[in-house]
């Protein structure tokens, strides 16, 4: 199993420009969701997912859209890029999201907006 | 709202030395709670958990226990490698449905040969 992989790996974009960061898994599990990694802040929610079709927002929605048309793929997409979104971005799975489950992360994708 | 506080980093300490994470939290119901660890470089990846109080989670010689009563999840090791050093996150888990973890800010530990 590869687990949880991500693409790419670092980016860098311009202000205003759009982009998809991607996110695929190959476990089988239900439950995908984002998180952005911050200096000083720990990781906050972006988006979740508890099954193909159905996405929720988390605690740091704005500026980002997802959607999830298979189990395995969860794609987070920025709309317009602003600085403010030069993050670490990760994404993670889990069997079914109950909260007491594990959740499994990939590498990251290190965004850099100018 | 639900949060997660740890002990400010960063931490420097020598090889085989006692190590202590400081965790508490905040939360309205029975949370789950979890040690997650970022290797340079890599992903977080699961340490150790605990999904009620009282609970022990271990890993690695990591230890970690679930006090209800302080709303504290500690981090310990007895004697630190310098293959520990990594950055390690404190975590809840506090909902029904589905998880939505809250993260700590995360302690980045440092361990001398």
């Amino acid at each position: 199993n590869a687990g949880v992989t991500q693409t790419p790996k670092f980016q860098v974009l311009k202000t205003g420009q759009s982009m998809t960061l991607q996110c695929a898994q190959d476990m089988n599990h239900e439950y995908m969701s984002w998180y952005r990694q911050d200096p000083g802040m720990g990781l906050r929610l972006i988006h979740y997912s508890v099954g193909a079709g159905i996405t929720d927002q988390g605690e740091v929605p704005n500026g980002y859209n997802v959607s999830r048309s298979t189990t395995e793929d969860f794609p987070l997409r920025l709309l317009s890029a602003a600085p403010s979104q030069t993050s670490v971005y990760f994404c993670a799975s889990s069997y079914s999201g109950g909260r007491r489950e594990t959740q499994y992360f990939g590498p990251g994708t290190r965004l850099l907006v100018l | 709202g639900d949060s997660v506080t740890q002990m400010e980093g960063p931490v420097t300490l020598s090889e085989e030395a006692f190590l202590t994470i400081n965790c508490t939290y905040t939360a309205t119901g029975y949370p789950s709670l979890f040690w997650y660890v970022q290797y340079p470089g890599e992903g977080l990846q699961l340490l150790l958990k605990a999904t009620k109080a009282d609970d022990k989670g271990s890993n690695k010689g990591f230890e970690a226990t679930y006090r209800k009563e302080t709303t504290s999840f500690h981090l310990e090791k007895g004697s630190v490698q310098v293959s520990d050093s990594a950055v390690y996150f404190c975590a809840l888990s506090d909902r029904q449905g589905a998880q939505k973890l809250v993260f700590g800010q995360g302690t980045r530990l440092t361990i001398n040969p």
